[in-house]
């Protein structure tokens, strides 16, 4: 079955760094497309990062562009997400997602979030 | 952008009682949306998408119905497992999610 695990949460300070990994598994990785949603402390969901089956194309939510970078290993099952320049906004719950995606004008989107994992959990505090 | 506004923000009922969610769009969306539950401690899943289709291994008393700006999802008869906290979601170009409603047992 399919199985997302994430992990590299904890405590980050404002300005600093983290990175998220997420180990998938039950599936071919490099046939999907991946994203991560966050959730924040009141239970607002997210979407923050898409990237493609080779990793070659990337997206962001505005408020974490240039300072987010997903990436994936293929090789390696894995998904990963850089978290840099942390703000305290950032906290939250992130999740490893695999989507449907959708296609509109010859570029590919996420459409609906089937399989997530557990979260690992990012506090953004000084 | 396009923002869904669900209501109520908590819904009180009993079990064996049937729940009506209610998700609005603030611009046409066809019928691209999905309902997501999530259990206390747990990741959402999904439970219908394309406002009306139930995801694999979802249980027929979910039901989901709606197109354009004004969409349902409703439990025909509530059992204690899907006390939680409900979501839909529209895929646009880049997914937007509602506010959630909670399901709690009066």
């Amino acid at each position: 079955q399919v199985q997302l695990v994430e992990s590299g949460g904890g405590l980050g300070k404002p300005g600093g760094s983290l990175r998220l990994s997420c180990a998938a598994s039950g599936f071919t990785f490099n046939d999907y497309y991946m994203s991560w949603v966050r959730q924040t402390p009141g239970k607002a969901l997210e979407w923050v990062s898409f990237i493609s089956k080779k990793g070659e194309t990337t997206y962001y939510r505005k408020s974490v562009e240039g300072r987010f970078t997903v990436s994936r290993d293929n090789a390696k099952n894995s998904l990963y997400l850089q978290m840099n320049n942390l703000r305290t906004e950032d906290t939250a719950v992130y999740y490893c997602v695999r989507a449907t995606v959708i296609a509109v004008d010859g570029v590919f989107y996420p459409e609906y979030f089937y399989y997530w994992g557990q979260g690992t959990l990012v506090t953004v505090s000084s | 952008e396009i923002v869904l506004t669900q209501s109520p923000s908590t819904l009180s009922l009993s079990p064996g009682e049937r729940a009506t969610l209610s998700c609005r769009a603030s611009q046409t969306i066809s019928t691209s949306l999905a309902w997501y539950q999530q259990r206390p401690g747990q990741a959402p899943r999904l439970l219908i998408y394309d406002a009306s289709h139930r995801a694999t291994g979802i249980s027929p008393r979910f039901r989901g119905s709606g197109s354009g700006t004004d969409f349902t999802l409703t439990i025909s008869s509530l059992e204690p497992e899907d006390f939680a906290l409900y979501f839909c979601q529209h895929r646009s170009n880049w997914p937007t999610f509602g506010q959630g409603t909670k399901v709690e047992i009066k």
